[in-house]
């Protein structure tokens, strides 16, 4: 039972446009949210994360927003540069339950 | 100097054999996890101590046993290796559980042949 979706496996986007990376959960008892970027080899690294007494939180170039109602969250790059192509992972939890992982979303971002 | 590191970062063996992974973080966190990472990608929550005290076990074969001899040490062994065990293995650690920001290692990567 996927409680975390990361329904698109892959994007590909031009350098200096937005990425948009999407997640959807099914468990209504989550209420912290988070980003973590991985690269090849390496391990996770956390990125962003929001409370659901939140509806946006900007860092950066990273802005994650947060649609309660429809149990939907996502990532914004802007403006996306190379670096940034990696694979992304939205993950969820509630109080000091475990995190929750989706299964990630390679970005590609094409100079 | 790595904050979280993970021994060895590859592993090959054979079906039936024990091996163990090791996990050491540098940065002072009370709490540490081990995830997998399958063929299908999900990273799962497999263990977590806090203080050299398991406060998360999560459905997994009783032959994989965790082993915190310190706070700053969180190893894994796993008794009579399956094919199914082959996956990316990584450690994390955090300051405290729940909220606090995971600090991951660079993976495991473990073939049974």
């Amino acid at each position: 039972d996927q409680q975390v979706k990361q329904n698109s496996p892959s994007l590909s986007v031009q350098e200096g446009r937005i990425s948009i990376l999407n997640c959807d959960y099914t468990n209504s008892m989550f209420d912290y949210f988070l980003w973590y970027k991985k690269y090849p080899a390496e391990g996770p690294t956390f990125l962003i994360s929001i409370s659901s007494i939140k509806d946006k939180n900007e860092d950066g170039r990273f802005t994650v927003f947060l649609n309660k109602s429809a149990k939907h969250l996502s990532l914004h790059i802007v403006p996306s540069q190379p670096g940034d192509s990696a694979v992304y992972f939205c993950a969820a939890n509630s109080g000091n339950t475990p995190l929750v992982f989706g299964k990630g979303t390679r970005l590609s971002v094409i100079a | 100097d790595t904050a979280v590191s993970q021994t060895p970062k590859y592993l090959v063996t054979q079906m039936g054999n024990d091996k163990s992974i090791k996990c050491e973080q540098n940065l002072g966190h009370d709490t540490m996890y081990w995830y997998k990472q399958d063929s299908k990608k999900f990273l799962k929550i497999m263990f977590s101590y806090n203080n050299k005290e398991l406060i998360i076990n999560e459905t997994v074969p009783n032959r994989f046993s965790p082993k915190s001899p310190d706070k700053a040490h969180l190893n894994l062994h796993i008794n009579s290796l399956e094919l199914g065990d082959s996956a990316v293995y990584f450690c994390a650690s955090s300051q405290r559980g729940g909220r606090e920001t995971q600090y991951f290692g660079p993976g495991t990567r473990l073939l049974v042949l």
